[in-house]
């Protein structure tokens, strides 16, 4: 499967703990974003990412939501001591580098669905 | 203002019509518009992206732009019933690479 992995699906937390989300872009794509979906409401950008460097945390809250995308490996979405205002749709999509981006916009993952108990 | 604004709709067309799904944006440095395709409960997926001012077809789907007038469409000729999904409007920034989303208009196609 080429596409954009997330996982898990579900997730469910309780109130004070933590979740981790995961995201390995599309082969080929080297720039991942997060963004952030509540119920009926649309998509919010959240924070931008390539290999080992944070471009754009505009969307992120200023606590408890952080966001990383070594060298090795998947990009995490870690939220810390969730509250139930948490409980979203996270989705991840990839791009590839600007130099050939020009016909290839965002494709996004199956998503995370964050449950807050 | 909103930056991009869509009308949630929901918008009812008879199979066999054509949809005329409409978005309209703040930033006259929007610079590459998207519409994504999301049924309930599913992600995201990318249905036309147009840059460049006029339409851009794509089957039955149609993308039309209009910088001067900050508005982009979507049309979808033939509608069928596994149309009906929520449409998502997305703006880029110009030098930006995050992408701005309306609030989606629902679209019914009923038999």
């Amino acid at each position: 499967n080429a596409g954009v992995m997330q996982n898990p699906r579900h997730l469910v937390r309780r109130r004070g703990q933590e979740a981790r989300l995961r995201c390995s872009p599309m082969k080929g794509h080297s720039h991942v974003y997060w963004y952030r979906q509540l119920p009926e409401e649309g998509l919010k950008f959240m924070v931008y990412l390539q290999k080992e460097n944070i471009i754009d945390e505009s969307g992120m809250p200023k606590e408890r939501f952080s966001a990383e995308f070594p060298k090795e490996g998947p990009s995490i979405l870690r939220i810390q001591q969730v509250v139930r205002g948490d409980s979203a749709a996270y989705f991840c999509a990839s791009s590839p580098p600007a130099s050939r981006r020009a016909n290839q916009p965002q494709h996004f993952g199956d998503g995370t669905r964050l449950s807050i108990l | 203002q909103k930056e991009v604004e869509q009308n949630s709709g929901p918008l009812s067309v008879p199979e066999g019509a054509i949809a005329s799904l409409n978005c309209t944006y703040s930033d006259r440095g929007s610079q590459s518009f998207f519409w994504y395709r999301q049924y309930s409960g599913k992600s995201p997926e990318l249905i036309m992206f147009i840059y460049s001012n006029g339409d851009k077809e794509d089957g039955r789907f149609t993308a039309q732009l209009n910088k001067a007038s900050q508005y982009v469409s979507l049309l979808i000729r033939d509608s069928q019933p596994s149309d009906s999904a929520t449409y998502l409007c997305a703006v880029n920034l110009y030098n930006t690479d995050k992408l701005i989303f309306g609030t989606g208009t629902r679209l019914q196609v009923f038999p």
